[in-house]
């Protein structure tokens, strides 16, 4: 079975701190993880995958395997990354379904 | 950049009654899926499509639910006979290939009284 942990539901900070947003996953093989992110009355896109290291936003990820993480970083919030975040996991397969967490609203206030 | 699309955006229904949601996925994509997520709740799979038929499908999914491809555009999800728990936001996702991420549409609001 696979199953995503996302400990918290709300992360309030001031803008310009730094965010961390925690996720957890249980999967037998090797999964690929993912955090997308909802904006106030939008649909879920795309923030990063671990498979492309790729730093959005200013947000960066890591898969830690050993600790089965990944969390979500930035070293400074802004106002405009208030919004909805989801950790998710894909487990092997070529259509392979998505995983979510139960997601966490991030405010960062001015 | 293209979209996926769903119609309507709110649908209100008695229970009961069944209901169709429509989804345009983006016109290259093979892979096709759709979710739920009760308020307050998180985003759960119910079923995934490719190649014309069911690839997967959750314990949601029971024999109330179906899923179509009728004309190669549109993909839809129907619910029989609504029930008041199938109340949620239902979204729908299409994928490229394996190696894509999924792209979802902005979902469809079902109510049911």
């Amino acid at each position: 079975a696979q199953r995503v942990t996302q400990p918290e539901k709300l992360l309030s900070v001031f803008k310009g701190a730094p965010v961390e947003l925690k996720c957890n996953y249980s999967y037998s093989g090797s999964p690929e993880l993912f955090w997308y992110v909802q904006y106030s009355r939008q649909r879920l896109q795309l923030l990063l995958r671990h498979i492309s290291r790729e730093s959005i936003k200013g947000f960066t990820a890591d898969l830690n395997k050993g600790e089965t993480s990944f969390h979500l970083k930035k070293p400074f919030a802004q106002e405009e990354d208030s919004a909805m975040y989801y950790c998710a996991l894909r487990g092997t397969g070529a259509n392979s379904k998505l995983t979510f967490g139960k997601g966490i609203t991030l405010s960062v206030r001015p | 950049e293209p979209e996926v699309t769903q119609t309507p955006s709110h649908q209100v229904t008695q229970m009961g009654q069944e209901v169709i949601l429509r989804c345009v996925p983006i016109s290259n994509h093979l892979y096709f899926y759709w979710y739920r997520q009760i308020l307050g709740q998180k985003v759960e799979f119910l079923v995934s499509f490719y190649n014309n038929e069911i690839s997967e499908k959750s314990e949601i999914f029971d024999d109330q639910f179906s899923v179509e491809r009728p004309d190669g555009s549109n993909f839809t999800l129907k619910i029989r006979s609504t029930k008041l728990e199938d109340s949620a936001m239902y979204f729908c996702a299409s994928l490229r290939d394996s190696t894509d991420t999924q792209y979802f549409g902005p979902g469809t609001r079902l109510t049911v009284l």
